[in-house]
C-alpha cells in the first residue's frame, strides 16, 4: 500500500516568509508525527497528533511553528516569519496504534532552506 | 528526561566484515520502547526493529542481529558478513510509554554513520 507522502519534496524561501508543509499518512493510521532533522540538532521530535489532536506541543522550537491536522488525516506544518535556522528537513511520520511504542513508518520528509 | 546516545559517529569496514553499533540509553520509565532505524542515502528513515523493555531476549533477522541489556541499559545493533547496500546512518531511538513528553515521540540518538567498502 501507499506509504506516508509529503509536499513538497523540496522549499526554497526567502527569511521572513511563511511556508507551509503537507503529510498524508498511512491510511488508516490514527497517529501522526513531525520530526525536524537538521545537521547541527540531529533529528528532534516536533510534534504528535491522535486524530485531530495534539495532546503535546512542547517539541515545537517556538511560537513561529504550528501544526494542525483535519479529518484524522493530513496535516499541514506551518513556519511563519521562516529564520535561517529553520533550514532543516521536515519528516512526517505515522503509526496505527498511538500510546503503545508501535513502529513509526517515516515519509521522504520535505527539505526547507531559508534564504 | 530520556536521552540516546551513540558514541560511534561513523564506522568504516571492508565487506563482510562483522561490525557493532552501539547504543546506550537514559529513562526514568519501568515501561519503554527502543528502536533502530536506517537512513540510506536515499533519505527516508526504514524502521529495522521495535524492542519493548520487558523483553530482554536477543534477535536475529538474517544478517542482523540485536542484542538488548537493561543492566548497562544498551540496545546494541550487529551485521554479520556486511555488504555494501548495508552502508547508511544507523538511528537509534527510544520512546517511553508514560512520562514521555512527546506522548511516544521518538528520542532520537544521533547517528552512525556507516561505511561499507567493497
Amino acid at each position: 500500500g501507499a506509504g506516508v507522502s509529503q509536499s513538497p519534496s523540496n522549499k526554497v524561501t526567502e527569511k521572513g516568509k511563511d511556508v507551509e508543509l503537507r503529510c498524508d499518512p498511512i491510511s488508516g493510521h490514527t497517529a501522526l508525527y513531525w520530526y525536524r532533522q537538521s545537521l547541527g540538532q540531529g533529528l528532534e521530535f516536533l510534534i504528535y497528533f491522535q486524530g485531530n489532536s495534539a495532546p503535546d506541543k512542547s517539541g515545537l522550537p517556538s511560537d513561529r511553528f504550528s501544526a494542525e491536522r483535519t479529518g484524522g488525516s493530513v496535516s499541514t506544518l506551518t513556519i511563519q516569519r521562516t529564520q535561517q535556522e529553520d533550514s532543516a528537513v521536515y519528516l512526517c511520520a505515522s503509526s496505527s496504534v498511538p500510546g503503545q511504542g508501535s513502529e513509526q513508518y517515516f515519509g521522504p520528509g520535505t527539505r526547507l532552506t531559508v534564504t | 528526561a530520556q536521552k540516546v546516545t551513540q558514541a560511534q559517529t561513523e564506522i568504516s569496514v571492508v565487506e563482510k566484515e562483522d561490525v557493532t553499533l552501539d547504543c546506550v540509553y537514559e529513562t526514568r520509565d519501568t515501561t519503554y520502547y527502543l528502536f533502530w532505524y536506517k537512513q540510506p542515502p536515499s533519505g527516508e528513515l526504514v524502521f529495522l526493529i521495535r524492542r519493548n523493555s520487558f523483553d530482554e531476549q536477543n534477535e536475529i533477522s538474517g544478517r542482523y542481529s540485536w542484542n538488548f541489556q537493561k543492566s548497562t541499559s544498551s540496545f546494541n545493533f550487529t551485521i554479520t558478513a556486511s555488504q555494501v547496500v548495508d552502508s547508511a546512518v544507523y538511528f537509534c531511538a527510544l520512546s517511553e510509554v508514560y512520562s514521555g513528553g512527546g506522548a511516544d515521540g521518538l528520542t532520537f540518538g544521533k547517528g552512525t554513520h556507516l561505511i561499507i567498502q567493497p
